[in-house]
């Protein structure tokens, strides 16, 4: 089955910094989403980006699926935005997502 | 956005007894459900696809007769946990897939259910 990686598994930051997340992919896909899972478990769908750049206030995203990665980034970080962040991929509609073991973001005032 | 809910969001329960979650499309319909178990710091493992209408499609490695799986309309599958053991003790996230949503692809998912099993 597909596979994904994410990159760094773990990031400290200190409150104002920027970062960048990465996703790789190992097969073509059709869909991609990026998740940021709150201290309670919940997920929150932050992109749902198969291919191409989209941005939502401090966050943006890029996916380039020729090359099989996608990047979160995230400006003036805050340290709300701590929590852990998951890429999860899927190759065909009718198929479940699969996800990458996540980043672990600390944003420390 | 679409909105999923679970029900209930954590539960504690003695070994050997059963227990149902609840996840619910609240605002849209929901031919496919997906159910995901996720251990302490760890990512979301894939448990079975739920279809509407039809037998469950478990992954290998999850007893299809410990976790019951019932889609019986479009908005509403359950997942029973039956015997349950301190093992079974873990994070339970269902999502939802809308066929109609012009996001066909896109997945929406509940905020989960902690079973605590002693």
């Amino acid at each position: 089955g597909i596979q994904v990686e994410q990159s760094p598994p773990d990031l400290i930051l200190q409150e104002g910094a920027n970062s960048t997340l990465r996703c790789n992919f190992s097969d073509s896909v059709n869909n991609l989403q990026w998740f940021h899972q709150n201290p309670w478990g919940q997920l929150i769908n932050l992109f749902y980006i198969p291919s191409g750049t989209k941005q939502n206030g401090r966050l943006s995203a890029t996916t380039v699926a020729t090359e099989r990665y996608s990047l979160l980034y995230i400006s003036s970080s805050q340290t709300t935005d701590s929590g852990v962040y998951f890429c999860a991929v899927a190759n065909s509609g009718n198929t479940p997502l699969v996800f990458g073991k996540g980043t672990r973001l600390s944003v420390i005032a | 956005g679409a909105v999923v809910s679970q029900h209930p969001s954590w539960v504690i329960c003695k070994s050997g007894t059963s227990v149902k979650i609840e996840c619910r499309s609240l605002d849209f319909q929901a031919t496919t459900m997906f159910w995901y178990r996720q251990f302490p710091k760890q990512s979301l493992m894939l448990m079975a696809t739920s279809n509407e209408g039809s037998k469950a499609t478990y992954e290998q490695g999850v007893e299809k007769d410990k976790f019951l799986i019932n889609h019986a309309s479009l908005t509403l599958s359950t997942l029973t946990v039956t015997s349950a053991h301190p093992e079974d003790s873990s994070f339970y996230i269902c999502s939802a897939r809308s066929p109609r949503d012009r996001l066909y692809n896109e997945q929406f998912f509940g905020p989960g259910t902690r079973l605590t099993v002693l």
